[in-house]
């Protein structure tokens, strides 16, 4: 079963504007993470905030987390025509699993 | 290459044949995951193994479905008698056991087209 719903479904902007994309969850978690997919290939860690965290850096990306409002949004600044992937964000359920959202397809046009 | 890979790449099938996929988790990784990811939507969770246990199983993973990791290494997932709904990739990723937040490294997913 799919975690929950991710905001816009699909994203399309221009090299160096900055891109957001949501996501909402429907359990209590532990953590939240974001992956990176892109085209016909696996998927790449990108960044974990843990519950008792609001807010976390990684270079360009910065991730906010809401457990109020169970919700997570993902900000890449500066974005670069090699962004262009689907991002997922996944929390951890009972057993380890990873349960993904249905992503985000961001497009950079260069 | 110290990353998860997986074997084969793509796999086209017929209907009601059965098929095999491996995957070599990173060495030092005691936790190993199957992920089924179907076009437009996240990958779903299968199964996960902690060295040669299999601890649990998803109600996606029917009984034509049988995945094993014999020795604690490398896995296998068969799938038996396809059908055209299990078209689909098959994703392995593994995880240590001392990733506290289960952060899990990908490999690079099997394609199953089942025609």
């Amino acid at each position: 079963s799919q975690q929950g719903e991710e905001d816009p479904q699909a994203l399309s902007i221009q090299e160096g504007e900055n891109a957001t994309m949501n996501c909402s969850y429907k359990t209590s978690i532990n953590n939240l993470q974001w992956y990176r997919q892109n085209s016909g290939r696996g998927l790449v860690h990108l960044i974990l905030i843990r519950s008792n965290e609001r807010e976390k850096h990684s270079g360009r990306l910065r991730v906010t987390l809401d457990t109020s409002k169970k919700s997570s949004s993902l900000l890449i600044t500066a974005s670069r025509a090699a962004d262009t992937a689907s991002y997922f964000c996944a929390t951890v359920e009972y057993g380890n699993k990873l349960v993904f959202g249905a992503g985000t397809i961001l497009r950079v046009k260069s | 290459d110290t990353g998860v890979s997986q074997d084969p790449r793509h796999k086209i099938t017929k209907r009601g044949q059965n098929v095999t996929f491996r995957c070599d988790p990173i060495s030092e990784h005691n936790r190993l995951y199957w992920y089924r990811q179907t076009l437009g939507q996240g990958p779903e969770f299968l199964t996960y193994f902690q060295n040669e246990a299999q601890l649990e199983k998803s109600r996606l993973l029917s009984d034509r479905f049988s995945a094993e990791r014999p020795k604690g290494s490398f896995s296998t997932l068969e799938i038996q008698r396809t059908e055209q709904g299990d078209s689909a990739m098959y994703l392995c990723a593994s995880s240590p056991r001392t990733s506290v937040y289960n952060e899990q490294f990908f490999g690079p997913g099997t394609r199953l087209t089942v025609l």
